[in-house]
């Protein structure tokens, strides 16, 4: 069965530095979401992309974020100068269309980002 | 703005017992999803919830979407320990874009 799949599983950098969280969305998904859970909190909505764009963003996605698909496979999220309460799980998502009917998101492993 | 209210936050059962789960959103949903998040695991999509009224089930979990489209509920009769986990309301206002708005989640142990 096709999933999602995210690198690395587990991230840990110094306060200040940059990272990049990559994900493999599913190959016939139109529409991909980063989400974040700060541990034992609820899950958060990012950001939300399609056709090569940002479609939507929370408030929490300031200027140290970025999204990107580089490619035709991978979608990326940038902290562009981590702090240390962007420590949390980081989850990617996608989902095949935009009828009601597909609006199944799929989640990916998630990469714990830990920031020191 | 967009808040989706979950209770309780937790909740110990003894396998064979009842577990309840509500959400509730403060503005009308276009649709509602629950999803399972398993300790140390990702949410795994579980029911998407449309109509008003609308009532759905999968085998011992019945899913409820309010008339108003502002509230749901998750029943599961007779807990087994393998309904372990964290259960998360999420609501979306109707966009074709899918943001979900999340509950807080209600945690779920079972003891055998």
């Amino acid at each position: 069965e096709p999933e999602v799949t995210q690198t690395p599983s587990h991230q840990v950098t110094q306060m200040g530095q940059e990272v990049i969280l990559r994900c493999v969305p599913i190959s016939n998904h139109l529409y991909f979401y980063w989400y974040r859970q700060i541990l034992g909190q609820k899950v958060e909505f990012l950001v939300s992309f399609y056709n090569n764009e940002i479609s939507e963003k929370s408030e929490i996605f300031d200027d140290q974020f970025s999204v990107e698909r580089p490619d035709g496979s991978n979608f990326t999220l940038k902290i562009r100068s981590t702090k240390l309460e962007d420590s949390a799980m980081y989850f990617c998502a996608s989902r095949e269309g935009q009828l009601l009917s597909y609006n199944e998101q799929f989640f990916g492993p998630g990469t714990r980002l830990t920031v020191l | 703005g967009q808040q989706v209210m979950q209770i309780p936050q937790y909740q110990h059962v003894q396998e064979g017992e009842d577990f309840t789960t509500y959400c509730n959103s403060s503005t009308t949903l276009s649709n509602i999803q629950w999803y399972k998040q398993r300790p140390g695991g990702h949410p795994v999509f579980l029911i998407q919830l449309v109509k008003s009224g609308e009532v759905k089930k999968q085998k011992r979990l019945t899913f409820q979407f309010g008339e108003a489209k502002k509230n749901s509920s998750l029943h599961i009769t007779a807990t087994q320990t393998t309904d372990v986990g964290t259960y998360f309301c999420a609501g979306s206002r109707g966009s074709t874009l899918g943001r979900l708005y999340f509950g807080r989640g209600t945690q779920l142990t079972v003891w055998p």
